[in-house]
């Protein structure tokens, strides 16, 4: 069974451009959440995709957003880059309706902003 | 606001001599605590969730309890292998969000 898939790995961006981030979850789970890892602050929770609708959300800015699509793959987009959005990104899919199911994490995207 | 914390920050262990990991939490209406073990470059690899003080839950080495304001993770014989950093989150109702402690780093020396 194929794990949580994050693309790309890597990405250099310039203060004030926009980014998209890919996450494709376990085949059958419904459920795609979003988190920032900096060593500064841990991780932190952006927001959660059930059924292409967001259901739950973190304390971030609206530079962050995400949305999910029907075959469950959800994207995240951050706008007007800031050098402190530098940081690991990284999605969770899980299977039931509850954020309280087991969650499996992808690779993550390291993110760069020069 | 949810608050998680996480103590030691760093642990370091000889082979076979057990620990323990605490994580203590403050919640608006504890939906479910989670442990995660996450290794370098890695995404968090999930553990456990526990729903109620009073619950346990084990795998292999590890144990997991719960009380009313915190978690014990129990490793007991650990080795080499089970060196990573260990992430306890908390899903509360209240805010209906996710939030995780900073960690922490388990170090097992041969």
């Amino acid at each position: 069974k194929a794990g949580v898939t994050q693309t790309p790995r890597y990405l250099i961006k310039t203060r004030g451009q926009q980014v998209t981030l890919s996450c494709s979850p376990i085949s059958g789970h419904r459920s795609v959440s979003w988190y920032q890892q900096t060593p500064g602050q841990g991780l932190q929770f952006l927001f959660e995709y059930f059924s292409e609708t967001q259901r739950n959300k973190g304390n971030f800015p609206g530079r962050f957003s995400g949305r999910q699509f029907s075959n469950s793959r959800s994207e995240m987009n951050v706008s007007t880059l800031e050098l402190g959005d530098s940081a690991l990104y990284l999605c969770a899919s899980s299977s039931g309706g509850s954020m309280n199911t087991e969650a499996f994490f992808g690779q993550g995207t390291r993110l760069t902003v020069v | 606001e949810d608050q998680v914390t996480q103590s030691p920050e760093a642990l370091r262990l000889q082979e076979g001599e057990s620990s323990s990991l605490n994580c203590s939490y403050t919640v608006s209406g504890l939906r479910g605590l989670f442990w995660y073990r996450q290794d370098p470059g890695k995404g968090p690899e999930f553990l456990f969730t526990l729903y109620s003080a009073g619950e346990e839950k084990e795998k292999e080495r590890l144990k997991a309890t719960l009380t009313k304001k915190e978690s014990f993770l129990h490793i007991t014989a650990p080795k080499p292998e089970d060196s990573a950093t260990y992430l306890c989150a908390v899903h509360s109702g209240g805010y209906q969000k996710v939030t995780f402690g900073t960690g922490t780093k388990l170090q097992v020396i041969p």
